[in-house]
């Protein structure tokens, strides 16, 4: 069974810093392209960064490009987002989630989601 | 970048009725080489994290009942679900793989029981 478990979210002062963990189990982690996605409270769904299953190529959106950095440990099964210089539109569950097949063509249908990690971003 | 809308923003349907919602794309998500439209659906049920659908705009994915099914190719798309049952009430994305990155999400579609 696929179980994605995020984690490391919490209060921070905007301008800090915070490090998402992802912890995956139940299927060949190496295998697949991840995301991160985040839902701000009360609002839609914003694909945030992604990265192929080797870790060699890693996309972001615009609102983190420079700020948010992707990675992943496939000896650890788990993957990560660091997030630097946080604002407070950063305020968000994050959610990673799991390609749906091995192929790139599929690499953005999400196929599992984890249950989210909350970042609040306040003074 | 392309922007996905959807309409209506919620709506409510009797059980056992007919809900359909749809989804646009500001630019075609047909990919021609393929002829594969680059277009999925998500369910979101409240304080659960969202759940695949469908995918390729009309294959459902394992486990999802039948009564989901996903139409529609280029630039208009449409889920319906042909006999809502109490368990279906959620927030519906459609989204698109096409041009990426980023992929992008409609701004969702809320499904309530009359």
């Amino acid at each position: 069974e696929v179980q994605l478990l995020e984690s490391g979210g919490g209060l921070v002062q905007p301008g800090g810093s915070l490090r998402l963990s992802c912890a995956a189990s139940g299927f060949t982690f190496s295998s697949y392209a991840m995301s991160w996605v985040r839902q701000a409270p009360g609002k839609g769904l914003e694909w945030v960064s992604a990265i192929s299953g080797s870790g060699g190529s890693t996309y972001y959106a615009d609102s983190v490009k420079g700020r948010f950095t992707i990675s992943r440990d496939n000896s650890k099964n788990t993957l990560y987002l660091q997030m630097n210089s946080l604002r407070a539109e950063d305020t968000a569950v994050y959610y990673c989630a799991k390609a749906h097949t091995r192929y790139s063509s599929s690499w953005y249908i999400l196929g599992y989601w984890g249950q989210g990690t909350l970042v609040t971003v306040s003074s | 970048d392309i922007v996905m809308t959807q309409s209506p923003d919620s709506l409510a349907v009797s059980l056992g009725e007919r809900a359909t919602i749809n989804c646009k794309s500001s630019q075609s998500v047909l990919y021609s080489s393929n002829n594969k439209n680059y277009l999925a659906w998500y369910q979101q049920k409240p304080g659960q994290p969202p759940k695949l659908l469908i995918y390729w705009a009309s294959t459902r994915e394992s486990g999802v009942p039948d009564r989901f099914s996903g139409s529609g190719s280029g630039t208009d798309f449409t889920l319906t679900i042909s006999s809502l049952q109490a368990e279906d009430v959620a927030v519906y994305y459609c989204q698109q793989y096409y041009s990426t990155p980023p992929i992008t999400f409609g701004p969702g579609t809320k499904v309530d029981i009359k």
